[in-house]
């Protein structure tokens, strides 16, 4: 199973653009996993972001759509968010995760980052 | 967009009690798509459930998930101390892929 690691600035000003980029171990990128975001603002739940696979096919969330892209670096072995006129209301926890085509598990998320803090502030 | 709505939002339980925690979907949906996590404090969720009734690889078997159509449970035998959490539903579908549910915090009485 592989495992995930995020990395990115802690904080980022109002209508900047978030950057992460997720580290991935134990197994390679274009493998049969499919890669995600996740994020959880303060005291709050999960909203999904967005998946990519090693082959370019992406989807995102409609509500953050118009504001996200996720790339895949296969020589790094890593894939990355951009999220662009970050607001207060992007401050939050971004998990990366994965999931496996051929894990009976597909339609869940049974990998996943330790997660990092990220604030959108002045 | 389905909706996911979990009751109730927090329970208050002593270790060795049975834990009930359900997850209802605005409309019917596959249960193979339905998934459950705990989320301890400071840490990244965790997969339990997938498939609605499937434990996932490590999962205690006094975890169990069932339930079909619009109404789904997730159901803790008997407590443990390393239980209290938050445990969230979540919908895979066309669009957006992943829906979570608000979250049920189980918390010790």
């Amino acid at each position: 199973q592989v495992q995930l690691q995020e990395s990115g600035p802690g904080l980022v000003k109002p209508s900047g653009t978030l950057s992460l980029t997720c580290a991935v171990s134990g197994g390679s990128i274009r493998r049969s996993n499919w890669w995600n975001w996740v994020r959880q603002p303060p005291g709050k739940g999960l909203e999904w972001i967005g998946e990519m696979y090693h082959s370019g096919s992406t989807y995102y969330n409609p509500s953050l759509k118009s504001r996200v892209t996720i790339s895949i670096d296969k020589s790094k072995n890593q894939f990355s968010l951009n999220l662009t006129s970050v607001t207060a209301a992007d401050t939050a926890v971004y998990y990366c995760a994965s999931r496996d085509a051929y894990n009976p598990s597909f339609y869940g998320l049974d990998v996943w980052g330790l997660g990092t803090t990220v604030t959108v502030s002045s | 967009e389905i909706v996911l709505t979990q009751s109730p939002g927090t329970l208050s339980l002593s270790p060795g009690e049975r834990a009930t925690l359900s997850c209802r979907t605005s409309q019917s949906v596959n249960s193979n798509h339905l998934a459950w996590y705990q989320q301890k404090p400071g840490q990244a969720p965790r997969l339990v459930i997938y498939g609605a009734s499937s434990g996932a690889p490590g999962i205690p078997d006094r975890f169990s998930g069932s339930g079909s159509g619009t109404d789904f449970t997730l159901t803790i035998s008997r407590l443990e101390p390393e239980d209290f959490a938050v445990y969230y539903c979540q919908h895979y579908d066309s669009s957006p892929l992943f829906t979570f549910g608000p979250g049920t915090k189980v918390h010790i009485k």
